[in-house]
């Protein structure tokens, strides 16, 4: 068990840019998740996904935003022009399918700055 | 949306007290409740997590569920510096996800 695996871990990036940040979950984990998080404020949920399948988003998800997980292994997220309030810490998350309270695991998040 | 609600605090507590943290959450229905534990820096990580009502302990850590009053509490007893950080209360949204307070920061002094 390597645990949940973000890349890169920081990004910074010029108003306007895409970017792409990857992450690769607990190998035997089925559900990823993408949050948000700014300082002073507690994970903001985005989307997840079970298997290959994107399952929720959140109606605060911009339609900058897109993720994919192809192959139900690692996933992307990406963010088209890029805005300053963008900028904030993106966590990756996982857990297993088969119960309700499993727990989500946690990356150590990508942070991105929007300059 | 189901909205959880924390004190951001900071919480300070002298070494050896027991530290309160509580939490209320809107959605009468909520079912589960999990408390996070986030140092500066880091990503959170899982502490407890409950879904009944009462109280549930482990180790030096203990979660209390009242849900005819909707909160959620976290005790930590003999409290110590490496437990200053923020801790999250977090419950479940209509899917699989969840959904996270704001966090409250702990301060342990020696």
């Amino acid at each position: 068990d390597t645990g949940v695996s973000q890349n890169p871990r920081h990004k910074i990036t010029k108003r306007g840019q895409n970017v792409t940040f990857r992450c690769d979950p607990i190998s035997e984990h089925n559900r990823l998740y993408w949050y948000r998080q700014t300082l002073g404020q507690g994970p903001e949920f985005l989307t997840y996904f079970q298997n290959e399948a994107q399952l929720e988003k959140s109606r605060l998800l911009s339609d900058r935003f897109s993720a994919e997980r192809p192959k139900g292994s690692f996933s992307t997220l990406e963010i088209q022009r890029t805005e300053q309030g963008d900028s904030a810490m993106y966590l990756c998350a996982s857990s297993l399918v088969d119960r309700r309270n499993s727990p989500l695991h946690f990356g150590n998040g990508t942070r991105l700055t929007v300059t | 949306q189901k909205e959880v609600e924390q004190n951001s605090g900071p919480l300070s507590v002298p070494e050896g007290a027991i530290a309160s943290l509580n939490c209320t959450y809107s959605d009468r229905g909520s079912q589960s409740f999990f408390w996070y534990r986030q140092y500066s820096g880091k990503s959170p990580e899982l502490i407890m997590f409950i879904y009944s009502n009462g109280d549930k302990e482990d180790g030096r850590f203990t979660a209390q569920l009242n849900k005819a009053s909707q909160y959620v509490s976290l005790l930590i007893r003999d409290s110590q510096p490496s437990d200053s950080a923020t801790y999250l209360c977090a419950v479940p949204n209509s899917g699989y996800a969840l959904n996270f307070g704001k966090g409250t920061s702990l301060l342990v002094t020696p």
